[in-house]
Parts: C-alpha cells; sequence; structure tokens
C-alpha cells in the first residue's frame, strides 16, 4: 500500500492567491481528516469526512478554506484568498476505525 | 474544547538514557495512540492503547493507558539517535460517527546528545 498520498510536498504562493491542497486515502479508509500544523497551535482537525460526506467542519478557520471529497480516493482542501498567516504544514489523514496513518503533509509558504 | 496536556514539552538526554512522557486529560478517552513525528514528515503510530489499565510493549517503547481513562504515558527504553523527534499523544473517545476524531496533545520535542 502507497500510503496516504498528499501533493504537492511544497506551495510557495502570493497574498490573495488560490492554494489547493490534495489527498489520496489508503483504499478502504472510510475516514478523511485534515490537519494543520504550526509551532503556536500544534496539530488542529479542520475538518473530517465519513464515506465521503463532511462529519466536523468547526475546524476550519474561516470562509476562505473549504474542502470537498467527491469520492472515497481523493479530496482537496482549497483556501481562496490566502494570506501569509495561512502559512503551515498541512496534513492528510485517513483511518477506518482505530487510529490514523497521515500523510507526509503540504507545507504552505504565503508570502 | 477538549485538550490533552502533554508533558515534558522537551527534552535533551544523552544516547543510552530512558525516556518518560505523559499526557493528560480532564475527558475521559477510551482509546490512547501515541505518534511519533521525523522532521518533515507525518506522525507515524507507534502504539496504541484500546483498554483502561493496559499495559504495551513495542521494541523499546511502553505505553500504558491509565485505570481513569484520562491519562497516558509512553517509556522508552535506552535511547538511540533515531529516537529524536516529536512525539505526541492522542485520545479518540468512541469509533461511532462523530466522536472518532483524534485530540493530540501539544507534543514532546525529544534531542539526543550522542
Amino acid at each position: 500500500d502507497a500510503g496516504v498520498i498528499q501533493s504537492p510536498r511544497h506551495e510557495v504562493t502570493e497574498m490573495g492567491q488560490e492554494v489547493t491542497l490534495r489527498c489520496k486515502p489508503i483504499s478502504g479508509h472510510d475516514y478523511l481528516f485534515w490537519y494543520r500544523q504550526t509551532m503556536m497551535r500544534g496539530l488542529e482537525l479542520l475538518i473530517y469526512f465519513n464515506n465521503n460526506v463532511p462529519i466536523d467542519d468547526s475546524g476550519m478557520p474561516e470562509d476562505r478554506f473549504s474542502a470537498k471529497m467527491p469520492n472515497a480516493s481523493f479530496s482537496t482542501l482549497k483556501i481562496q484568498p490566502s494570506e501569509p498567516r495561512d502559512s503551515a504544514v498541512y496534513f492528510c489523514a485517513s483511518s477506518r476505525l482505530y487510529g490514523y496513518t497521515f500523510g507526509s503533509g503540504t507545507r504552505l509558504t504565503v508570502v | 474544547g477538549q485538550q490533552l496536556n502533554q508533558s515534558p514539552q522537551s527534552m535533551f538526554i544523552q544516547e543510552g538514557e530512558d525516556v518518560s512522557m505523559n499526557c493528560t486529560s480532564s475527558s475521559i478517552f477510551n482509546t490512547w495512540l501515541w505518534y511519533k513525528q521525523d522532521p518533515g514528515e507525518g506522525p507515524v503510530l507507534l502504539i496504541a492503547l484500546y483498554k483502561a489499565g493496559e499495559l504495551t510493549s513495542n521494541g523499546r517503547l511502553t505505553a500504558q493507558f491509565g485505570i481513569t481513562r484520562k491519562d497516558s504515558f509512553l517509556n522508552i527504553s535506552a535511547s538511540i539517535p533515531s529516537d529524536v523527534g516529536i512525539y505526541f499523544c492522542a485520545g479518540q473517545q468512541s469509533i461511532i460517527q462523530g466522536a472518532q476524531k483524534l485530540v493530540f496533545g501539544q507534543g514532546t520535542r525529544l534531542t539526543i546528545n550522542p
């Protein structure tokens, strides 16, 4: 199994631009999670899906953030417009019941 | 919201020493997990604990699920250079939909002097 695959690994963008992060979960996992990691706030849950349906998006910072899961093998996290304070590492993780498997993350820098 | 208090925040030890870190919560969790994160990578699951009082080992790692279900500890024996990284505890309340999400501690950054 290839694990959870995220792309891109690194993204540098200018303030105001749209950013799209991508995730392919492990086949057979029916939960998908998006996390953001910063030095100040640690790992923060943004949103999670079960069977492609958003279950809890209470961690999404504001309307500039949106996430979709059109099918069981693909999810996107979009930031529009991006701001410097969005700079962080964004992780996708998937699971069945217990624990998660994380991807390697996307390091986003907004300048 | 739910929080896990993980301590210590950082540790500086000599190679070969034992390491101990712990996590406490004001909420009950039914599953406790310990993850390790290497630089530039996502957290990787080390040990999962499913039952109060459970003591589980994985090589040089030993973790326990507190009897009150509000705490857990992780011990690493005879540390080696590849143990360097950030260790996270995580609690999961339930596998029932809506409670499946993990709550993470703030992490313990382990540095080892050779």
